[in-house]
């Protein structure tokens, strides 16, 4: 069964730095490009962020790049999100996604939330 | 960046009924290998996010045919024949034609 378990969220004040996790089982994880996507409450889904199977390339939106970085460990099968200088507008869930192509996301996690306020 | 609109907040169906969701792209989503980059997925509570449709017609495995996507160019519909309280849900349609990826702000269905 296809598993991807985010983890690492919670409550931090402005300004501070946060890093996600997300664990994936029952698929070749490192064949897999990955994703980072989050959904502030009541809102739509915003895609943030991409990083190629081998890690060759990462792709940000406007709206995190410089202060969020997106990395990987295939031998831990594990993907990560380093989010440093949260602002209130960063608070959401967040989720992670594989796409064995960009032809669409294929496995979605159930998220974790991710809360910015003083 | 590609703006994908669905017009629609909200859709209102009874059990049994056609409903069809539109996404309008700021540019057209097709790519030189002749295929549309767009995509589109299914949010239910307690459940995670599903890939119903990719290149914008088709079907995911296992998803079932009263799912029908269809469009070209800058349109884009998904069609849900004879709906089954199960759809009921958040439906996003998705291009990854170019970075950044963008999603349009979604398609609630309801039961009338």
């Amino acid at each position: 069964e296809v598993q991807l378990v985010e983890s690492g969220g919670g409550l931090v004040k402005p300004g501070s730095s946060l890093k996600l996790s997300c664990v994936a089982s029952g698929f070749t994880f490192s064949s897999y490009g990955m994703h980072w996507i989050r959904q502030a409450p009541k809102k739509g889904l915003e895609w943030i962020a991409l990083i190629y199977y081998d890690s060759s390339n990462k792709y940000y939106a406007d709206s995190v790049k410089g202060r969020f970085t997106i990395s990987r460990d295939n031998s831990k099968n594990t993907l990560y999100l380093e989010m440093n200088s949260l602002r209130s507008e960063d608070t959401a869930m967040y989720y992670c996604a594989a796409a064995i192509s960009r032809t669409r996301f294929d496995y979605w996690g159930q998220g974790v939330m991710v809360t910015v306020s003083s | 960046q590609i703006t994908l609109t669905q017009q629609a907040e909200s859709l209102w169906v009874s059990p049994g009924e056609k409903v069809s969701i539109t996404c309008r792209a700021s540019q057209s989503l097709l790519y030189t290998d002749g295929k549309h980059y767009l995509s589109w997925y299914q949010q239910r509570p307690g459940q995670t996010t599903k890939a119903l449709i990719y290149h914008a017609s088709i079907r995911t495995d296992g998803v079932p045919t009263r799912f029908i996507g269809s469009g070209s160019g800058t349109e884009f519909t998904l069609s849900i024949e004879d709906v089954q309280p199960e759809d009921i849900a958040l439906y996003y349609c998705l291009q990854t034609l170019k970075k950044p990826y963008t999603f349009g702000a979604g398609t609630k269905l309801e039961l009338k």
